[in-house]
This record gives C-alpha cells, structure tokens and sequence, in this order.
C-alpha cells in the first residue's frame, strides 16, 4: 500500500483482556515506532525499531507492554491484562531511515478499555 | 536525554491573523528539527524539517519555521493563518546519532491551533 496501515482502527475491550494491535509499514522502510497518543496529552514514544538492531524499548510504560517486528516489515503491539489508563490511539510510524528522513504515520488504532 | 516543550496548548485566533508556536528542546548536541500537523480526523503528517544549512526553513502551506542554536528554538510561524489551518501541531526533535546507537524521535506535547472564519 501506499501508507502506513494499522489495525484494527478501533478497539474496545474489557480491563483485564489482551489486545494486539498491528502495524504494516511502508515497504522498504527500516524504521519503524510506536507512539501513544492520549487525550490531552502528546505523543509518548513507546519502542522503535531499526534494521536487525536491539529495539529500543525505553518507552513502554510498563512489563505488561511488549511489541515484536517480524522479518523487518510487520509489527504487532501486545498488552496484556489491560487497564483503563491504556485507552488512547496507538500511533504507528515508519521511516526509510533512522535518523534524519521523516516520520510517515498510520491513522493510528483507538483503543477503548472499559 | 532530549525534550520538547511547546507552551502554547490552545491557541485561538482569526484568519488572516499572524501565527508563531513556539517550540524549545534540551539537547547539547546537534539536532534534527521536525514540525507534524494533525488534521481534524487525519493522520500526523509532515509540515517541515530541518537538518543543516539555511536556519529558515520553509515548509508547505505558507508555514515556515526558523532555528535558533542560542535559544534552543524552533518556532513556527505562518504570516497569514485561514480557517483551513485549524489542526494540532507537534514539534519533535532527534539527536544526531552517536555511532551504534539507535535514537528516537522526541515529541512535544502538541498546541491546538483554532482559526475563526
């Protein structure tokens, strides 16, 4: 595709689920990041992935949050055991470098936790 | 560690009015500089970057924003906003790379822009 897809675009589930969410990235990009997005607030970086590199997992709030990157191209963000102070839209992004190309967003995935 | 501050959350004004939002960040080092726009029910797009040369740095729609090494700046301005131009507007900043190491993009925590027609 022509963008950065993420799905599902919305996610209501109960507190205590796990919910994935998943992020398919412009072809060929090698960077790609997760933000979180809550009302009112900014953007909360939460991991990032470049090439066959370590990820940098510095963000994520929290051991219930983990998030994987299949062959360099797909990436899955799990939590587990949710709570309500995960609701927010989950913002993937990718870049075709690192460090000085811009970010290319997805429309981001609402996630509702009742 | 970086940071970036925006201290303008909500700014309100009419078209045809001037804007600049304002954008500092803590970083000893060399940056690159990025201005994203939400839209009202879009995705995060790119309004202008700067990496080196010519501190003024203009982007798309008439926006432009300049960086100031001595102030840690990098303030958005537009001489003329339209109603069109309503939209949250996010400053971000990462730090050139060290060799070997894998650096994020810093984001502020954003300034709601409202034009009245």
């Amino acid at each position: 595709g022509a963008g950065v897809s993420q799905s599902p675009s919305n996610k209501v589930t109960e507190k205590g689920k796990d919910v994935e969410l998943r992020c398919d990235p412009i072809s060929g990009h090698t960077a790609l990041y997760w933000y979180r997005q809550s009302l009112g607030q900014g953007l909360e970086f939460l991991i990032y992935f470049q090439g066959n590199s370590a990820p940098d997992k510095s963000g994520l709030p929290s051991d219930r949050f983990s998030a994987e990157r299949t062959g360099g191209s797909v990436s899955t963000l799990t939590i587990q055991r949710t709570q309500q102070e995960d609701s927010a839209v989950y913002l993937c992004a990718s870049s075709s470098t690192a460090h000085n190309s811009p970010l290319h967003f997805g429309n981001g995935t609402r996630l509702t936790v009742t | 560690a970086q940071s970036v501050s925006q201290h303008n959350h909500h700014v309100i004004l009419s078209e045809a009015a001037s804007l600049e939002l304002g954008c500092n960040y803590s970083y000893g080092g060399t940056v690159n500089l990025f201005w994203y726009v939400q839209y009202p029910g879009q995705h995060l797009q790119l309004l202008l970057k700067y990496f080196s040369g010519d501190p003024l740095v203009k982007g798309i729609k008439g926006f432009e924003a300049e960086f100031i090494k001595s102030k840690f700046s990098f303030n958005l301005r537009k001489p003329s906003v339209q109603w069109s131009d309503t939209a949250e507007y996010f400053c971000a900043v990462n730090a050139r790379p060290l060799s070997g190491s894998a650096r994020q993009l810093t984001f502020g925590s954003g300034t709601q822009l409202t034009v009245l027609p």
